[in-house]
């Protein structure tokens, strides 16, 4: 069973800080991973996909893979209330092209 | 504009109905999934298809049937077998090749009520 693991929060940030979502994966041949950030009500909208080890940055959005201890991060910098949202993370085995997700991690931003 | 459509957002149905959820792309996209969403529960996959004429059971597929006689299109059909037919349905499309090919990309989704 491949299993993706999310703290379900909510994490909650002041404006401005730097908000970290971390997701935890079961299987070792993931080749894929995905955020996605979805608003109460709303369907997910995919924000970073990361496929190799290291960091990959979009605006304010920073993605952190490390494979060899099985996690990815999301970091955003300089939060702002609009970023109050379920955070999902995505993994997706090599054989496959269907992702798991998370149940996601709830981040409020306070002003 | 390229992206996904649903319909309807809302759907009320008394229970025993069946019900076809529609979903459409113009993504160009081969794949199409659709999931369900309860309150609090992450995404499960239904049914999903990587081309026209062909689909396959996700992880909840029982009570529910899917057809794609189109690349465009993807409906799924929630039957009286489905035992808790209430929730989020959202419809999703990914590329069949080449780079980023694995990432999905979401309609609006459709919520059901059964009463």
């Amino acid at each position: 069973q491949k299993e993706v693991e999310q703290n379900s929060g909510p994490l909650s940030v002041p404006e401005g800080a730097i908000a970290s979502l971390n997701c935890t994966y079961s299987d070792r041949g993931s080749q894929s991973f995905f955020w996605y950030r979805q608003y109460s009500g709303k369907s997910p909208e995919l924000i970073m996909s990361i496929y190799s080890n290291g960091d990959k940055e979009d605006g304010r959005f920073t993605a952190q893979l490390n494979k060899a201890s099985q996690y990815v991060s999301l970091l955003i910098r300089d939060s702002q209330p609009s970023d109050s949202a379920t955070y999902l993370c995505a993994v997706r085995s090599g054989g496959s092209y269907i992702p798991t997700f998370g149940r996601g991690t709830s981040l409020i931003v306070h002003p | 504009d390229g992206g996904i459509t649903q319909s309807p957002k809302y759907l009320f149905r008394k229970e025993g109905q069946n019900v076809t959820l529609s979903c459409e792309q113009n993504l160009n996209h081969d794949a199409m999934y659709w999931y369900r969403q309860d309150p609090g529960q992450g995404l499960r996959l239904i049914y999903y298809s990587q081309i026209v004429n062909d689909f396959q059971k996700g992880d909840i597929a029982e009570g529910y049937s899917v057809s794609r006689e189109k690349k465009e299109s993807f409906p799924l059909t929630v039957t009286s077998a489905q035992k808790n037919p209430t929730a989020f349905y959202l419809c999703a499309s990914s590329r069949g090749g080449g780079a980023h090919s694995y990432e999905q990309y979401f309609g609006p989704g459709t919520r059901l009520t059964v009463t």
